[in-house]
């Protein structure tokens, strides 16, 4: 079993609306980062959580650490933001990372 | 955007031979990493970095070496690369990735024949 699990693995929405990806994983860690990675691009930043809550314009991301967990939610869904997105975690100065959420957003 | 750059961008070689990825950083962070990604896997850690001459293996180490010598270039090697290796591999860095950002070069894709 992978420390790291993202859900889904595949997303399709269509423009508008309000998308939720999923990390859980299975260790102790000191930080989780998401990341997105555009088709044939490369990868951003687009947090870093230890606790509670962030935002950034459109995305949200919370996590949640005694139940290992965390949440990318993207508000007014736009086809730009299609990409994959990558959770990843930090456990001992190395990173631990998800294989990832494919998310397609329609016009 | 954060100074990390890679070279070579593009690499086709033949099993065998020696391949040697650079990372080069211009943010003095500590920490710097070398991934693989494959379609399925995700991105796995090969080695990483933690200070001049300070490294340590990560999941998918074999056959892979590595050396830092300044705080701003960290060099993967392939000793006798094979097909197997055939990847995309990306650099990371970060000041400290339990409290900091992470910053990604933009890939190198090698092809080993």
């Amino acid at each position: 079993k992978n420390e790291v699990e993202q859900s889904p693995q595949n997303l399709t929405a269509q423009e508008g609306e309000f998308i939720t990806i999923n990390c859980s994983y299975s260790v102790g860690i000191s930080a989780l980062h998401w990341l997105q990675q555009h088709p044939g691009g490369g990868i951003v930043s687009l947090f870093m959580l230890s606790s509670g809550k962030k935002k950034h314009g459109r995305l949200i991301a919370t996590i949640n650490i005694q139940e290992k967990h965390s949440s990318l939610h993207i508000t007014a869904s736009h086809p730009r933001d299609s990409a994959v997105y990558i959770c990843a975690v930090c456990r001992t100065d190395k990173l631990i990372f998800g294989t990832g959420t494919r998310l397609q957003v329609f016009p | 955007d954060a100074g990390i750059t890679q070279s070579p961008r593009h690499k086709v070689t033949e099993t065998g031979t020696p391949v040697t990825l650079r990372c080069h950083q211009t943010e003095n962070h500590r920490y710097m990493y070398w991934y693989r990604q494959d379609p399925g896997h995700g991105l796995r850690l090969i080695h990483y970095s933690y200070g001049v001459k300070d490294t340590d293996k990560g999941e998918v180490s074999d056959g892979y070496s590595v050396s830092r010598s300044k705080t701003e270039d960290f060099l993967l090697t392939l000793e006798s690369a094979t097909s197997s290796q055939t990847s995309v591999y990306f650099c990371a860095i970060s000041e400290d990735p339990g409290s900091g950002e992470l910053f990604f070069g933009e890939g190198s894709r090698l092809t080993v024949l």
